[in-house]
């Protein structure tokens, strides 16, 4: 069964810090999605990884994969307050077309 | 080009009472999944239909829910007998055929069971 984990799962930062949350997962997947909650809302979509070493940036987020080991980064640059939110990886499991949530991140940033 | 969307979006039944959860996926998208979020949580996988079919229900609880997509109109979640535990945030998402595609999530329908 596949599980997803995400550290840390609460991340309280300043304003201009650069931090990574980390996301692990325990079997084959080479697709890879993160999203962003804002509270009371819906998810949006941030970041599709398909494929080993890819990386992607948006902004000051920047989201890479290593399918070896099975892990992903979700790294802010020179935080701003407005991407206080909470943050999700998810994994498709491989031959099961569906895809496997992590607990989330929650990222306060103070001004 | 609508996006995927959900009603109600906020949903209140007592105890006893059954829940009808819709949602309408975006146009050209044939696979519906259901998810459900309890507070604080992430989201966990209940089902996932393409028209007319169930495809894997595996997150399904064995009793109260059902989910269908009929070929006509949007796919609907329906929870008969609500409990006070079934009270969360139940999100839809679609896709096209392609699973490439990062799924597209709908408002979400806030449950509360009083």
């Amino acid at each position: 069964e596949l599980k997803v984990e995400q550290n840390p799962l609460f991340l309280s930062m300043q304003e201009g810090k650069n931090y990574t949350i980390y996301c692990n997962y325990s079997t084959t997947s080479d697709r890879l999605y993160w999203y962003r909650q804002d509270p009371g809302k819906s998810l949006e979509s941030l970041f599709v990884l398909l494929s080993n070493g890819a990386v992607k940036q948006e902004g000051r987020l920047m989201a890479s994969l290593d399918t070896k080991a099975r892990l992903s980064t979700l790294h802010i640059t020179a935080a701003v307050h407005d991407l206080s939110a909470t943050y999700f990886c998810a994994v498709e499991d491989a031959g099961d077309d569906k895809i496997i949530f992590g607990k989330g991140t929650r990222l306060h940033i103070l001004p | 080009n609508a996006g995927v969307m959900q009603n109600p979006r906020h949903l209140v039944r007592r105890r006893g009472q059954e829940a009808r959860l819709r949602c309408s996926p975006m146009k050209g998208h044939s696979h519906v999944y259901w998810y459900r979020q309890l507070p604080e949580e992430g989201l966990k996988f209940m089902v996932y239909l393409q028209k007319e079919n169930i495809i894997d229900e595996s997150g399904m609880p064995k009793e109260r829910f059902s989910a269908e997509f009929p070929k006509e109109g949007p796919s609907i979640l329906r929870i008969q007998q609500v409990v006070r535990g079934d009270s969360a945030a139940y999100f839809c998402a679609s896709s096209p055929v392609s699973s490439i595609t990062p799924r597209y999530f709908g408002p979400g329908t806030r449950l509360t069971v009083t």
